[in-house]
């Protein structure tokens, strides 16, 4: 078993739908975690922290389950802009860094 | 713009070959790390320096090493270079170990 899980897609959804990812992880002592996007042959960017208590940042919301341990990730109002692989991160530190990313899901937004 | 930067931006050598690849981290991150991203997959988590020591390291042989300056920036070594070390190595700056990550542009690195 991965110890980072994502549905590898593709998700191809139309201009201002709702779509949702959603990211496993194995190990329950995970210390952070993250989401990022990487648009074709681009760094990874940081699209945003997830906590337990959940967080938002305008069209985006991201929610940490430690008990089910998934992360989650809501794009609502999609734009074209919004296509790209979105990468799961969680870094089970334990006294040292181990850094897992998912293999990243794919989203594709058509007019 | 992560304020990270990385050089050189592509390199091509021969399996059997050294190379070192440099990061800069953006200003006031004192932990860098550093990843193998190949075609179609996730980056893969070569390893961490926080402060001048490695703080954690991924699946990777002996033959992939590091070093961290006092002023932070990194360097990645890689020893006799095998045909499947070809693939983005990225590096990213954050504050502390567990914090969010900013990443530089990449090397793209080609083994022939």
């Amino acid at each position: 078993r991965k110890e980072v899980e994502q549905d590898p897609g593709p998700f191809n959804v139309p201009e201002g739908a709702t779509v949702a990812f959603n990211c496993t992880y194995s190990n329950s002592a995970s210390q952070s975690f993250f989401w990022y996007r990487q648009d074709c042959r681009k760094e990874p960017k940081l699209l945003m922290s997830v906590y337990s208590s959940g967080n938002e940042d305008g069209r985006f919301t991201a929610q940490l389950n430690r008990a089910s341990q998934y992360i989650s990730l809501l794009i609502r109002d999609s734009k074209l802009s919004d296509s790209a692989t979105y990468l799961c991160v969680v870094n089970m530190y334990s006294s040292a860094s181990k850094i897992i990313f998912g293999s990243g899901t794919r989203l594709s937004i058509r007019p | 713009e992560t304020g990270v930067t990385q050089s050189p931006t592509h390199l091509i050598k021969t399996r059997g070959q050294q190379v070192t690849l440099r990061c800069s981290s953006q200003s006031g991150h004192n932990t860098v790390s550093w990843y193998q991203q190949a075609l179609g997959q996730g980056p893969q988590f070569i390893f961490q320096y926080y402060r001048e020591e490695e703080n954690g390291r991924g699946n990777f042989p002996p033959r992939f090493s590091g070093l961290q300056f006092p002023n932070y920036s990194s360097e990645l070594n890689v020893n006799a270079l095998e045909l499947d070390d070809s693939a983005l190595y990225l590096c990213a700056s954050s504050y502390r170990q567990i914090n969010e990550q900013f990443f530089g542009p990449g090397t793209r690195l080609t083994v022939l």
